[in-house]
């Protein structure tokens, strides 16, 4: 069974362009959650999706934001960045719905730098 | 608000004693708390989980954690660490839905021969 699946795993943008993260859950997982990883804030939840519905959201500003398709895949953009926006960004997936464990699976996270 | 607490940021242990991370919680149901680990580069893996019923919970790799509600503590142990164990280590708690899992700072881990 693949597990999740992030892209690009390595980019480097400048201040002020935009960037798009790419992730496949593992196969009949329906939720997808963002992170984002730094030495300083460890790591910050992002956002949540279900069945293409954001159902949380964590404190980031409206430049953060996401989407999820109807097979469950998600990508989340970062628009005008900033340098303080260098991170790991994880996408996680999770068997949600129903009797949902709560248990999440990672991916490698993709390693963004802003210049 | 829920929240996740790892009071040590490292620790160095030598190869073969034991280990014991420190997290304390902040919830106001009954959570599920959960270890993870991560390896330099890489996502986060999952040591265990803890729902209900027994308090003791084994996990992969030879770990296992303690619940105490009264201490609202959930301690990762094990009892030999092996080189191999260096990595940082996350405690998080949620709930039932899978959404905003909360993570603590995480408490890397250092393994001397």
């Amino acid at each position: 069974k693949a597990g999740v699946t992030q892209t690009p795993r390595y980019l480097i943008k400048t201040r002020g362009q935009q960037v798009t993260l790419s992730c496949s859950p593992i196969s009949g997982h329906r939720s997808v959650s963002w992170y984002q990883q730094t030495p300083g804030q460890g790591l910050q939840f992002l956002f949540e999706y279900f069945s293409e519905t954001q159902r949380n959201k964590g404190n980031f500003p409206g430049r953060f934001s996401g989407r999820q398709f109807s097979n469950s895949r998600s990508e989340m953009n970062v628009s005008t960045l900033e340098l303080g926006d260098s991170a790991l960004y994880l996408c996680a997936s999770s068997r949600s719905g129903g009797s949902n464990t709560g248990e999440l699976f990672f991916g490698e996270g993709s390693r963004l730098t802003v210049l | 608000a829920q929240s996740v607490t790892q009071p040590d940021i490292h620790i160095t242990v030598s190869e073969g004693a034991s280990l014991e991370l420190r997290c304390n919680y902040s919830y106001g149901a009954t959570p599920y708390l959960f270890w993870y680990v991560q390896s330099p580069g890489q996502g986060l893996q999952l040591l265990l989980k803890y729902f209900s019923g027994d308090t003791l919970v084994q996990g992969i790799k030879g770990f296992e954690a303690e619940f105490k509600r009264s201490q609202s503590s959930f301690n990762l142990r094990k009892p030999s660490v092996h080189w191999s164990d260096a990595a940082e280590y996350f405690c998080a708690v949620g709930h039932t839905g899978g959404f905003k899992t909360i993570f603590g700072a995480g408490t890397r881990l250092f393994v001397k021969a």
